[in-house]
């Protein structure tokens, strides 16, 4: 069975640093493109950013360029998105998921809040 | 990479059938075959229910269907069942290796 299951989430103040983790089981990790994908409170689905299988390539969103990286180790099968100058938009549950057909697999979430 | 466009609301009474529409440009929805619909129900995760334009996923009800013209895809639910009461998200390929979600129709089931 697949799991994914972020950490990492929750308060830091605007202009802050917090670093989300994804840890992947159930299927070969080091096989598969991965997202980050995220949802303000009350919001739609926002696609953040992908990474290729090797950790060779990724894009961003424009609204993230810049300011977060999207990481990951194949060894420890985990995911990671560093998130640097966060802003109060920022704010949002954020997903990752597996690039399997096309988001097949994703997360619990884990709630980000930037506030002072 | 601006969102594409969803109805905000559309409803229907049990066994009918409902079509929501994902509006892009030739860019992103009209450019690739690679719109995916996503269903979320309040404080769960989204769940894959087409993909590809029209293709479903194992476990997805056949009453689930997904097409496109031009720059405009759609997904229909026939039947239309209780638990089909949710929020559905449209998302599309838009080159770079970039993606696109729309802005999410909530289903309503009366």
């Amino acid at each position: 069975e697949v799991q994914l299951v972020e950490s990492g989430g929750g308060l830091v103040q605007p202009g802050g640093s917090l670093r989300l983790s994804c840890a992947a089981s159930g299927f070969t990790f080091s096989s598969y493109w991965m997202h980050w994908v995220r949802q303000g409170p009350g919001k739609g689905l926002v696609w953040v950013s992908r990474i290729k299988n090797d950790g060779s390539y990724a894009t961003y969103a424009d609204s993230v360029k810049g300011r977060f990286t999207i990481s990951r180790d194949n060894a420890k099968n985990t995911l990671y998105l560093q998130m640097n100058s966060l802003r109060a938009e920022d704010t949002a549950v954020y997903y990752c998921a597996r690039e399997y057909l096309a988001l097949a697999d994703w997360g619990q979430g884990a709630l980000v809040t930037v506030s002072s | 990479q601006s969102a594409l466009t969803q109805p905000r609301s559309v409803s229907g009474s049990p066994g009918q059938s409902v079509t929501l529409s994902c509006t892009g440009t030739s860019s992103d929805v009209g450019g690739y075959d690679y719109v995916s619909w996503y269903q979320q129900h309040p404080g769960k995760a989204p769940r894959l229910m087409i993909y590809n334009v029209s293709k479903r996923p194992s476990g997805v009800p056949d009453r689930f269907s997904g097409s496109k013209s031009g720059n405009t895809a759609s997904l229909t639910i026939s039947g239309l069942q209780a638990e089909d009461e949710a929020d559905y998200y449209c998302c599309s390929y838009a080159g770079s290796y970039l993606d696109v979600f729309g802005t999410g129709t909530e289903v309503t089931v009366l």
